[in-house]
């Protein structure tokens, strides 16, 4: 399978706790988002990756979270000190990055819950 | 931030009917429109897409029209199937390379 791929699928954690989230785009796009998704509720836009640079960041991304792409590849999420209200679907996406299109490919998401 | 809407959180049509999901958008400046189809559990899946400069855009059973006047997407489908059944999105693309969705509109296709 050579789509979008993220892991856990499913994570259940005690709040406080830190959880991390693992992204890996399709092999030759350059962008990477991750979104996040509440029952009922669209996709919200949290950040994106053009190859290793974070560019841009949504006012929902609190400093407990924080989103690396080190070698312009996987991408990780990290949430510490984890809070019920973040309990969602965490959704990453890549893309080819053109501007003519760009269309978003997403992975199945990991589904997280906070106790 | 962006706002895109969706007139109709819920729609239920006959199998073999055509379908039609509307949404609102509010950025003229947006240049890229997406449809997205998201089945329970997983992640969205691509439908369509057109750019600004378009106004109608056709694929395999699905069309989407773009009215930049009053800021309208709509997307019809055509002999709707009960693997139509779905929630379904529409997003644009932001002054930056974010996307923006709408709350969606869920599907239902009826016997």
């Amino acid at each position: 399978d050579t789509g979008v791929s993220q892991d856990p699928r499913h994570k259940i954690t005690k709040r406080g706790q830190n959880v991390t989230f693992r992204c890996d785009p399709i092999s030759e796009h350059n962008r990477l988002y991750w979104y996040r998704q509440t029952l009922g509720q669209g996709p919200e836009f949290l950040t994106y990756f053009q190859n290793e640079a974070q560019l841009e960041k949504s006012r929902l991304l609190s400093d407990r979270f924080s989103a690396e792409r080190p070698k312009g590849s996987f991408s990780t999420l990290e949430i510490q000190r984890t809070e019920q209200g973040d309990s969602a679907m965490y959704l990453c996406a890549s893309s080819a990055g053109s501007r003519d299109t760009g269309e978003l490919f997403f992975g199945e998401g990991s589904r997280l819950t906070v106790l | 931030g962006e706002s895109v809407g969706l007139h109709l959180p819920t729609l239920s049509v006959q199998e073999g009917d055509n379908s039609i999901i509307n949404c609102a958008y509010s950025n003229s400046a947006s240049d890229y429109f997406i449809w997205y189809k998201q089945e329970s559990g997983k992640g969205p899946q691509f439908i369509i897409d057109i750019r600004s400069n378009m106004d109608k855009r056709q694929g395999q059973r699905v069309t989407v029209l773009l009215n930049k006047t009053v800021k309208h997407l709509s997307l019809q489908i055509a002999a709707t199937q009960p693997g139509d059944s779905a929630v379904y999105f529409c997003a644009e693309r932001g002054s930056g390379n974010q996307f923006y969705f709408g709350t969606g509109t869920s599907l239902t296709v009826i016997p």
